[in-house]
């Protein structure tokens, strides 16, 4: 079973300033990791997602983020952000090979960007 | 391609109503997912898919039931809608095997009066 915290539930932050998101996780298996971002009023749409190799992944939008096995962390990073950056974010983990392809997501970030 | 999509986008239901979902993907995903997203609780996986004709229970499963009669199908259907059923519903699905992420629809807005 895979569990994934998100420690901040709200991050308010001025325009062009950097930003990181955290993300922790647990699992007692190899994991694939995502950030996924959701707009109001729609769908969650990927971000960006480490599978394996370079534990510094590179996403849409300016985005990246760095897998850390040891501290189990995925933290989400952007240098400078926009007020079109204001969304909900989403880390998620999903177990390889195991559990039907199912993910488990934290609770959401709400990123606020303000001019 | 549409990719992921749902039908209908909103509902207003009274306590007791039935209705079902519709969810379709035209990009031959063999798994797929029902969820449901409240204020501060994240996504909640209700029922899944593994390919046509097979569904099983995800965490919140009580109340809803599903079926998967075509591989680009998976229908979410509430027989006696409840109040603590009024939620926002998306539909997800994903390749068995590459590209593990799942692709989301844009969600139907649900409230049960």
């Amino acid at each position: 079973a895979q569990s994934v915290t998100q420690l901040d539930s709200q991050v308010p932050v001025f325009e062009e300033a950097p930003v990181e998101l955290r993300c922790n996780y647990s699992s007692s298996v190899s994991v694939y990791l995502f950030w996924y971002v959701q707009y109001p009023n729609q769908g969650l749409q990927l971000l960006l997602k480490y599978l394996s190799g370079s534990t510094l992944v590179k996403g849409i939008n300016g985005f990246e983020a760095e897998f850390n096995k040891s501290q189990t962390s995925f933290h989400l990073r952007k240098p400078s952000v926009h007020i079109s950056d204001t969304a909900e974010y989403f880390c998620a983990v999903r177990g390889i090979n195991t559990n039907a392809g199912k993910s488990t997501f934290g609770d959401g970030t709400t990123l606020t960007v303000k001019p | 391609n549409a990719g992921v999509t749902q039908t209908p986008k909103f509902r207003v239901l009274k306590t007791g109503q039935s209705m079902t979902l519709l969810c379709a993907q035209d990009m031959n995903h063999e798994y797929m997912y029902w969820y449901r997203q409240d204020p501060g609780m994240g996504l909640r996986l209700i029922h899944y898919s593994v390919g046509e004709g097979t569904t099983a229970k995800g965490e919140v499963p009580d109340g809803y039931n599903v079926s998967r009669l075509k591989k680009q199908n998976f229908l979410l259907g509430l027989e006696s809608a409840a109040p603590s059923q009024t939620s926002v519903y998306f539909c997800a699905s994903s390749y068995q095997t590459s590209s593990p992420e799942q692709f989301f629809g844009p969600g139907t807005r649900l409230t049960v009066l």
